[in-house]
């Protein structure tokens, strides 16, 4: 099956300094990837839609200018976390999709997460 | 609006028992309906998805699912249960309309008891 990764699996950083967050696809190309934030012993809510070589799609209530994604290349695409908070403390989980092949049907493979917490 | 339920907080199982993790949905036009094992500290794997044929869909590690339109149903289920199978589950659907979008269940915690 596709494999994602994400670097790094954990962070501890300090309030208002940035974090950045790396998703990639390593076995296959991935014009399309998500982000995604998960809460404790919560659902995955997802945060944005990262395309190649274009400006990500955020969903409504996140904030572009916090949360900066770039998909730079098929296999990479990357969030930073700017001007941490604690409240920014999460699990963040990126996913790609192999495009194009079934549409609204196409599965989305996940990387292990990212778990983030801000002093 | 398109919904996805899973009406179990937690499901106990002894290992050896058949087990079901349940689901139903509320998706307009044709159901495309996955299912995701998430084991503690990492991401989502992909289990098995039903797009349309069969309504039995087989997936990974000897997981399958019944789909079920009369009911609105697209339970998991597992015929042997193995303590290696406790994890939190996933029940998900594609948002119409929205080709990237994916609606999850709140999850299902599973627990196998040996």
């Amino acid at each position: 099956g596709a494999v994602v990764s994400q670097h790094p699996s954990w962070v501890i950083c300090k309030s208002g300094t940035s974090v950045k967050i790396e998703c990639r696809s390593l076995d296959f190309q991935a014009t399309t990837m998500f982000w995604y934030r998960q809460f404790p012993k919560q659902s995955l809510m997802l945060m944005a839609t990262s395309n190649e070589g274009s400006k990500a799609t955020y969903e409504q209530g996140v904030e572009k200018d916090k949360f900066l994604i770039n998909h730079a290349s098929l296999t990479l695409s990357t969030l930073t976390v700017t001007s941490a908070h604690p409240e920014d403390s999460s699990f963040y989980i990126c996913s790609a999709r192999i495009f194009g092949r079934e549409g609204r049907t196409d599965t989305q493979y996940f990387g292990p997460g990212t778990r983030l917490t801000v002093l | 609006a398109q919904s996805v339920a899973q009406p179990e907080d937690q499901v106990n199982v002894a290992e050896g028992n058949p087990l079901t993790v349940k689901c139903t949905y509320s998706v307009s036009g044709n159901p495309y309906l996955f299912w995701y094992v998430q084991y503690p500290n990492r991401g989502l794997q992909f289990l098995l998805k039903y797009i349309t044929g069969d309504n039995l869909v087989k997936g990974s590690y000897g997981f399958e699912a019944e789909f079920n339109k009369s009911q609105t149903s697209f339970h998991l289920k597992k015929p042997s249960a193995l303590v290696s199978d406790s994890a939190l589950y996933f029940c998900a659907a594609p948002v119409m309309n929205r080709d990237d979008k994916i609606i999850f269940g709140k999850g299902t915690r599973l627990h196998i008891l040996p």
